[in-house]
């Protein structure tokens, strides 16, 4: 059974960098599959951050893509987020997920197993 | 970027009564790249519907998904109490797109 499961501080401040960990239990991340991350803004929609697949390339939400890296630690079996110059505005439900497979592939933003989301405040 | 509209914002059912949710895309939609996902307060959004009408593992028959080009539909046949919940569509044929949701809930 795949978990997975957000850490990090739940605080941060503005200006600096947000990095949140996410670590993928019952499956190996380098097997297959892209690992993503998505957030959603307290009451709001959802909105995709960003994806890394198995081999390590990575695909960003272009309206983030100058402030967001992900990475894969594949002897932790986790992969992270970090996400500069954070404003009030990126204060949110941050979601890691496993990209979703069908017969036609592997798709870096469509999901199928979520962990329980990290709330993340961006104050000073 | 291809925006999606969900209607209506909010659907006020009873259990037992017929759900019907739209999703209309400003252009087509790719393959008909459409998903489903419902989310309860608290929780992860939970997949239920991919490629506008194949179910995900685990979701019952009950839930069907339907359309293509620009307009997408989820219907929930017979309501149950656990079906009340915030339902969002996403297109991923085209880079990718949410809806804002709707939420169905109990009258």
């Amino acid at each position: 059974q795949v978990q997975l499961q957000e850490s990090g501080p739940g605080l941060a401040k503005p200006s600096e960098t947000l990095s949140l960990t996410c670590t993928v239990s019952g499956y190996s991340i380098n097997n297959a599959y892209y690992w993503g991350w998505i957030r959603q803004p307290p009451g709001k929609g959802l909105e995709w951050i960003g994806s890394i697949y198995h081999s390590g390339s990575t695909q960003y939400n272009p309206s983030l893509k100058s402030r967001v890296t992900i990475s894969g630690d594949m002897s932790k079996n986790h992969f992270s987020l970090k996400l500069s110059s954070v404003t009030a505005a990126d204060t949110a439900v941050y979601y890691c997920a496993r990209g979703f497979r069908d017969r036609s592939g592997f798709y870096p933003n469509i999901f199928d197993i979520w962990g329980q989301g990290t709330l993340v405040t961006v104050s000073s | 970027e291809i925006v999606l509209t969900q209607s209506p914002g909010t659907l006020s059912l009873s259990p037992g009564e017929r759900a019907t949710l739209s999703c209309r895309a400003s252009q087509s939609v790719s393959n008909s790249q459409l998903a489903w996902y419902q989310q309860k307060p608290g929780q992860a959004p939970r997949l239920l519907i991919y490629g506008a009408s194949t179910r995900a593992t685990g979701i019952p028959d009950r839930i069907s998904g339907s359309g293509s080009g620009t307009d997408f539909t989820l219907t929930i046949s017979r309501l149950e109490p656990e079906d009340f919940a915030v339902y969002y569509c996403q297109q991923y044929g085209t880079s990718h797109s949410f809806g804002q949701g709707t939420k169905l809930e109990i009258k």
